[in-house]
């Protein structure tokens, strides 16, 4: 497997702050993580593809202004959401791409953002 | 047409019954099947893998039908805490993301 972590767990600010959140690989070296978003009662939806030294991918309709991912070693990827509004609020969360046999991804614990 | 479809439920049962979730995916060259969990407020946690030969991982059997592009996940002698929602997941191959449908909502009561 792998272990994944991110922080802050849960977020509340304002609306027109920006707010960024932290996806570690605590035990394996991930070239490529992805960030997915999740409203109540929805799938998780994949927002963006991040690899490692390389501008991300985004999914349609994901502004990547507004959602800037950096990929900036094999063992970190940030999100930030930038001029945050109530309707950004959602649960984010990271996953670790593995291919080795038998594996795929593993997830982040996740990110709730409330923005007020 | 979206990419994987779940029957949402919610399934309400009592404890010890059996249910099964069905689960459709549009893309015929996908590669791999699983069935996760996810719990209120939780992350995604893989429960297992579906294969053509169907597997079984104590209580719970997945199956795959690749000519019909279905898969299903049978939950034999449902206890308390089995209550989860259950995702249907294919993947494409190493590379891309893990694509997710809706879930479907179980809910085991006593």
């Amino acid at each position: 497997g792998a272990v994944v972590s991110q922080h802050p767990s849960r977020v509340i600010c304002k609306s027109g702050t920006s707010v960024k959140i932290e996806c570690r690989s605590l035990d394996f070296q991930a070239t490529t993580m992805f960030w997915y978003r999740q409203f109540p009662k929805q799938s998780l939806m994949l927002m963006a593809t991040s690899n490692e030294g390389s501008k991300a991918t985004y999914e349609q309709g994901v502004e990547k202004d507004k959602f800037l991912i950096n990929h900036a070693s094999l063992t970190l990827s940030t999100l930030t959401v930038t001029s945050a509004h109530p309707e950004d609020s959602s649960f984010y969360i990271c996953s670790v791409g593995k291919w080795r046999e038998g594996e795929t991804q593993y997830f982040g614990p996740g990110t709730r953002l409330l923005v007020l | 047409r979206k990419e994987v479809e779940q029957d949402p439920g919610p399934f309400n049962v009592p404890e010890g019954a059996t249910v099964a979730f069905n689960c459709t995916y549009s893309n015929s060259a996908s590669q791999s099947f699983f069935w996760y969990r996810q719990d209120c407020r939780k992350e995604p946690k893989l429960l297992m893998s579906v294969y053509s030969s169907g597997n079984e991982d104590g209580r719970f059997t997945a199956q795959l039908n690749r000519a019909s592009q279905y898969i299903s996940l049978l939950i034999r002698d449902s206890k308390l805490s089995d209550s989860a929602t259950y995702l249907c997941v294919v993947f494409m191959g190493a590379g891309t993301a893990l694509i997710f449908g809706k879930g479907t909502t179980l809910s085991v009561s006593s």
